[in-house]
Formats: C-alpha cells, structure tokens, sequence
C-alpha cells in the first residue's frame, strides 16, 4: 500500500531533551516536507528536500534540523525542545511536477 | 511569503444547504490551487484542486472556481451532508521550489442534521 509513515505518533517530553520524529514513504517520491499545525495558524512549513542531499529551509524552520541520506525517509529533529514546539506535526511527500502533497498520519507532540 | 487568505473561518450550515468557502492570494504567478480536507484527528487530504487555465471543475458535490484576475478562488460544497463535517484547507504553491504548499487557516464546516 502506497503511503507515508511518521513515528512517534504521540510523544511527551521535556525542554531540551533531544527527540527525532521519523518519516518515511514508499511511493520513491522526490520531494519531501514537514508541516507543523497550529489552532488558528493552518499548516506552516517548516524543511523541504528536493532529492537526496537537497533540504532547504520553509516559513519556521527555527528549532528544527532535517536530513534526506535516503530517497524514502525524512527525519526530523529538535535538538533543544522548547514548549513553543508544542505542536502537531505532518510529513508529506510528492512527485516531481505533481503537486499533490501526500501526508502522513501525524505526530502530536507535547513539550513541557 | 505568499499570502494565503481563507474565509470564513467557522461556518455553519443545514443539512442539504450549499457551503462556500473563499481563499485568496497575493502571487499571481500561481498556477495550482488545491483543496484539502481533514477530518478530526486525521491527515488532510486533497479533495479537489485546479490548474490556472480553467475557470472551474467539479467533482460530483463539490467543485472550485478560480478567478485570475482578481486573484482568488472558492470550493463549493452543494447538497451537504453530516460527513462533510471536517476543517477545510485551500493551498498555493510556496513561494519556493520544492512542491511545498502554504496553506489557508482553515474553514471549520460543521453541517448540521
């Protein structure tokens, strides 16, 4: 089945303690993406990757780390949480000239 | 950034009633303009998009237009239903490569028996 996978899917943890919430898709798409969502605010972007090796920075990448080493996953990391990260998290990934976004199941996550 | 404007942020609507929701833009060289859904407690997903050379397309109950000029497009939703019930996104492509999109805040459409 073609999809996208985030794990943790919950996760609570405490202001600097180092996390990284996965991602990975099975559709060898090319581009891949993080996006936080916040009452209120949408989805904003956080990091892209273009292919293996590409990543650049969305709308709020403050806070966050990324890496594309395999085609198929999308790490993301906080290195320092802090309580502003409280938020729910999407993957999503895409084709080359397809703009269709296919988005994971999401990761809330609870900084205290 | 683009600027992505949707309203209204709330709407409440009967059974069987028709349901707009309006979005609007700032960088006219856009040229895709989608519409997601997300239920509660799931992933948005793309419900119905259209590409800058056509006005509308429609999809059974739902259907977008688009208007250029003025720089906005709307998702109509006819014939409601209870499962229509969801928050809805609209999205243009980010100022950027990438594929990424930056999205409306979100219609929270609750239709009601």
């Amino acid at each position: 089945e073609a999809q996208v996978t985030q794990n943790p899917r919950y996760l609570i943890t405490v202001t600097g303690k180092k996390l990284t919430v996965t991602c990975s898709q099975n559709m060898n798409h090319e581009y891949m993406s993080w996006y936080r969502q916040d009452p209120g605010l949408g989805l904003r972007q956080i990091y892209y990757s273009m292919n293996v090796e590409v990543t650049d920075k969305g709308d709020v990448p403050e806070g966050y780390k990324v890496s594309r080493k395999e085609k198929r996953n999308f790490p993301l990391i906080l290195e320092s949480p802090s309580p502003n990260q409280t938020s729910l998290y999407f993957c999503a990934s895409s084709l080359v000239g397809r703009n269709e976004q296919f988005f994971g199941p999401g990761t809330r996550l609870t900084v205290l | 950034g683009e600027n992505v404007e949707q309203h209204p942020s709330t709407l409440s609507v009967q059974e069987g009633d028709s349901a707009v929701i309006k979005c609007t833009y700032s960088d006219s060289a856009s040229n895709y303009f989608p519409w997601y859904k997300q239920e509660l407690g799931k992933r948005p997903q793309l419900i119905i998009d259209i590409r800058s050379n056509v006005g509308e397309k429609k999809d059974q109950r739902i259907a977008v237009t688009l208007n250029k000029t003025a720089k906005h497009f709307s998702l109509h939703i006819t014939e409601t239903q209870p499962e229509d019930s969801a928050v809805y996104f609209c999205a243009v492509p980010a100022l950027r490569a990438g594929n990424m999109l930056t999205f409306g805040g979100g219609t929270r459409l609750m239709v009601k028996p």
